[in-house]
């Protein structure tokens, strides 16, 4: 079945660097994404990644895949007190015919990010 | 920019009540969707729509629920009559479809059944 599984809490120092964790058991997983959970907010889309690639960088961000192994994981460069936040990863398989296709995401468990001033 | 929007932010209903959450996704997207978050736990899946119809709906999501685009803007979650564990945060989101396979998140509206 589709499992998203993620540490529960990381904590770092203002400036260093976060890696933040995720391995998922389905290996037809076409796209697989970042989203950033504020307190009281919604979810805010990070970056994503197919599942061809192995890595992908965006300014502070990068993520990388390990397919074989099936983990991701999001590097936070620089990281600020403004990245405190509950991050999660989701998976999702889209078919190539996307009429009426549904792309539901599988969510992992969260991981709660606090950055030390 | 664009942003899918959900009302009310906070919802306190009695057990057995009917309750509708509300939900404005982007105005060009085409896939809408309805997950919940019970504190402290994962966001679960619940439904999807597409072409005015439910394209995919997940175990939780029973005949005590419902979903339907009543005037080509918003989007609505109906829960016929709320139990205790229908306490959740309800999240809306969107998706345009095609290539636009990015899913946008509302706020949510946080649901208090007493």
């Amino acid at each position: 079945g589709e499992d998203v599984e993620q540490s529960l809490f990381l904590s770092v120092r203002e400036g260093d660097s976060s890696v933040i964790n995720c391995t998922y058991t389905d290996s037809s997983s076409t796209y697989l994404y970042w989203y950033k959970q504020e307190p009281g907010a919604g979810l805010q889309l990070l970056t994503y990644i197919f599942s061809n690639m192995d890595m992908k960088q965006d300014q502070r961000l990068t993520v990388l895949l390990n397919k074989k192994d099936k983990h991701l994981s999001l590097r936070i460069a620089d990281t600020q007190t403004g990245d405190s936040a509950i991050y999660f990863c989701a998976e999702s398989k889209v078919p190539m015919n996307y009429g009426g296709a549904t792309n539901k995401l599988i969510f992992g468990t969260g991981t709660l990010l606090a950055v030390q001033p | 920019e664009p942003e899918v929007t959900q009302t009310p932010s906070h919802q306190v209903t009695q057990m057995g009540q009917e309750v509708i959450l509300r939900c404005v996704p982007i105005s060009n997207h085409l896939y809408f969707y309805w997950y919940r978050q019970i504190l402290g736990q994962k966001v679960e899946f619940l439904v999807s729509f597409y072409n005015n119809e439910i394209s995919e709906k997940s175990e939780i999501f029973d005949d005590q629920f419902s979903v339907e685009r009543p005037d080509g803007s918003n989007f609505t979650l109906k829960i016929r009559s709320t139990k205790l564990e229908d306490s959740a945060m309800y999240f809306c989101a969107s998706h345009q479809g095609g290539l636009g396979y990015e899913q946008y998140f509302g706020p949510g509206t946080r649901l208090t059944v007493t």
